[in-house]
């Protein structure tokens, strides 16, 4: 099984500046299968980007994914006030598909 | 629109059975891999089940492998999921979840709003 790590855990930032969140993997992601969720408190997660760097519909341009094997990125060039959410990376390249722990990204 | 709707959760007591359903709606159902998700609430996503686009193929994560069956019908719409000999470790919030891509795996870019499952005596 594919071990995610997400990394910092929680993310203080204020709105207008740049968030990095991290992701590695425990083995190399197949084909950069690695996507990334965002969830808001009561909310069902939101796909933001898949295949690593593509955007979902709808995804803003200020989200941008980056990485392949075993390390990835999600950057969030500007942060707006509905960005303060929890972030998860997902691999569904190896069976079975596994999730990162979540980075918090809140408001400072 | 495209939209996923669970029913089904609820209170059970350990050892107990529940069957979770999925209605879908707004694309052509039958095309798609479908999966279950669940989380305690504060906690990370954890892939439960999948099922292909016709039903004649199933995966299970060991923790439950044995115990949940997940099946479709999709002349009707809909997923379900067929837990027996529940355990505290159950519970969750279970959501069902589209894959992107018609025919194929591919990240999972449609949530229902999630069905509550409480394991307790």
């Amino acid at each position: 099984e594919i071990v995610l790590t997400q990394s910092p855990g929680t993310l203080s930032l204020s709105p207008g500046e740049r968030a990095t969140l991290s992701c590695r993997a425990s083995q190399s992601v197949s084909s950069s299968n690695l996507a990334w969720y965002q969830q808001k408190p009561g909310q069902a997660p939101r796909l933001l980007i898949y295949g690593a760097s593509s955007r979902a519909t709808g995804t803003p341009d200020r989200f941008s994914g980056s990485g392949s094997g075993t390390d990835f990125t999600l950057t969030v060039s500007r942060l707006e006030p509905e960005d303060f959410a929890v972030y998860y990376c997902h691999q569904y390249g190896s069976s079975p598909r596994t999730f990162g722990q979540g980075t918090k990204v809140e408001i400072k | 629109e495209v939209q996923l709707a669970e029913s089904g959760g609820g209170l059970v007591q350990p050892g107990g059975s529940l069957r979770l359903s999925c209605a879908a709606s707004g694309f052509t159902f039958s095309s798609y891999w479908m999966h279950w998700v669940r989380q305690v609430p504060g906690k990370r996503l954890v892939w439960v089940s999948r099922i292909n686009s016709d039903g004649s193929s199933t995966n299970y994560a060991d923790s439950v492998k044995g115990r949940f069956t997940i099946s479709r019908d999709n002349a009707k719409n809909t997923l379900y999921l067929q837990m027996n000999s529940l355990r505290a470790e159950d519970t969750a919030v279970y959501y069902c979840v589209r894959d992107r891509l018609e025919g194929t795996y591919d990240a999972l870019d449609i949530w229902g709003q999630g069905t509550m499952v409480t394991v307790s005596s």
